[in-house]
């Protein structure tokens, strides 16, 4: 059975700082998509970034980037220039092919001013 | 565009008493379905998967029931609450890989 784990439950960074938070799952199969959503206190979930298993590059988005090691089985998340704004619960996803969409426990990063 | 609408956002019920949550989606087709139950500042918990009409997978044994009567709308039911039940639930929705997008979630509450 595929697993998500995230084994950092807190982070903290100083503003405009980069901080890199932690994921590494467990599958058997080849092709898949990893994710890392952004949970604000509204509880709304919020899809920050995207990776296919099939693509060697690593997904970018603006401040935010991955390093995604497929042999390893890591997908890692970076955030530049950090912002008050990013403070929040991120979880990280693996969804296989059409089908099971699981997440990690979570990683609550703090941001500090 | 495609959107997800969920409902009730609150929901306060009697241990005993039997829950429907309902979830639509607007904008495609043949979407999968999935239901999550989050404990407060945990993660989120699989509790159904569904690829089509009438297709259910159960990922956790418990006091709950999903149902997708047509393509878009998917239904979480129960016939008689638990205390342990209590939760944010959360739907979603993908299609062909692409991220899953999620309602605003109903938080449960069994007394």
């Amino acid at each position: 059975a595929q697993t998500v784990t995230q084994s950092q439950p807190e982070m903290s960074v100083q503003e405009a700082e980069t901080v890199t938070l932690s994921c590494t799952y467990d599958t058997s199969e080849s092709d898949y998509y990893l994710f890392w959503y952004k949970q604000p206190p509204s509880r709304q979930m919020i899809l920050v970034i995207r990776q296919e298993a099939y693509k060697q590059q690593n997904a970018t988005e603006n401040r935010f980037s991955v390093n995604f090691q497929k042999a390893a089985k890591s997908f890692s998340l970076k955030i530049s220039d950090s912002q008050l704004g990013d403070a929040a619960m991120y979880f990280c996803a693996y969804m296989r092919v059409r089908g099971k969409l699981i997440f990690g426990q979570g990683t609550e990063l703090s941001v500090k001013p | 565009s495609q959107t997800i609408h969920q409902w009730p956002a609150t929901l306060v019920q009697p241990v005993g008493s039997p829950l429907s949550l309902e979830c639509t989606v607007e904008g495609t087709s043949n979407p999968n379905l999935y239901w999550y139950r989050q404990a407060a500042g945990r993660g989120l918990q699989l509790l159904f998967y569904s690829v089509g009409i009438g297709q259910i997978s159960s990922e956790v044994p418990q006091n709950l029931s999903a149902s997708r009567p047509q393509d878009r709308q998917f239904i979480l039911s129960s016939k008689k609450l638990l205390l342990s039940d209590s939760g944010f639930y959360l739907c979603a929705w993908s299609v062909g890989g692409r991220a899953a997008f999620f309602g605003q979630g109903t938080r449960l509450t069994v007394v």
